[in-house]
């Protein structure tokens, strides 16, 4: 499984727009990226997913070089409900198991 | 999005006692659901794979009797904690993905485990 690196911690202010970036430098051809947050005292929750180039959904977007060595989850205009911890995974197509690396912690200040 | 459901959501218990935790999948099915442990400020943490109708498959370093996983039909898995620990104290999640489809996991609400 490819190991990820993330920021320890990020601060932002209520409505700019965040960009976390996720290392993977040992990623596989089969790999797929996908980013989940998670608030205190809950589960993750899935927020993008995906495997080349730019992704966009209703809540982020996820972009991916050609390289697929690293990506960056785009949170467009935060608010203070944001903030949270922010994991970046990368799984086989196909495969279970899901690993979590450390997480990026995201302070939404007012 | 598919729903996985965990009950109890907070449980305190004595030391010495065993607690139950189920996980469900609401409105699909899964062969296979993850069981995770959290301590604070830390990332979760894979402690087994659970799979219908065979054994569970442990991380290492994880106590297979310690840690007894059921997985007795496609929606449902439980974890039993035997002879709680205070150090056994965290908060448990489990996931699951929906079977024969390659998407993304979905998870519990967790369940926070005291105890005393």
């Amino acid at each position: 499984l490819a190991k990820t690196t993330q920021p320890i911690s990020m601060d932002s202010y209520e409505g700019q727009e965040v960009n976390i970036t996720c290392s993977h430098n040992n990623i596989a051809t089969n790999d797929y990226i996908t980013w989940y947050q998670q608030f205190p005292s809950q589960g993750p929750r899935f927020i993008i997913q995906g495997y080349k180039t730019k992704v966009t959904n209703e809540v982020a977007s996820l972009f991916i070089p050609a390289d697929r060595k690293s990506s960056t989850l785009s949170l467009p205009r935060v608010s203070l409900s944001d903030t949270a911890v922010y994991y970046c995974l990368v799984r086989i197509t196909g495969g279970f198991k899901t690993i979590f690396g450390a997480g990026t912690r995201l302070f939404v200040k007012a | 999005g598919a729903v996985v459901s965990q009950h109890p959501s907070r449980v305190i218990c004595k030391s010495g006692t065993s607690v139950k935790i189920e996980c469900r999948s609401l409105d699909f099915q899964a062969t296979t659901m993850f069981w995770y442990r959290q301590f604070p400020k830390q990332s979760l943490m894979l402690m087994a794979t659970s799979n219908e109708g065979s054994k569970a498959t442990y991380e290492q370093g994880v106590e297979k009797d310690k840690f007894l996983i059921n997985h007795a039909s496609l929606t449902l898995s439980t974890l039993t904690v035997t002879s709680a620990h205070p150090e056994d104290s965290s908060f448990y999640i489990c996931s699951a993905r929906v079977m024969a489809k390659d998407t993304e996991a979905f998870f519990g609400q967790g369940t926070r485990l005291t105890v005393v």
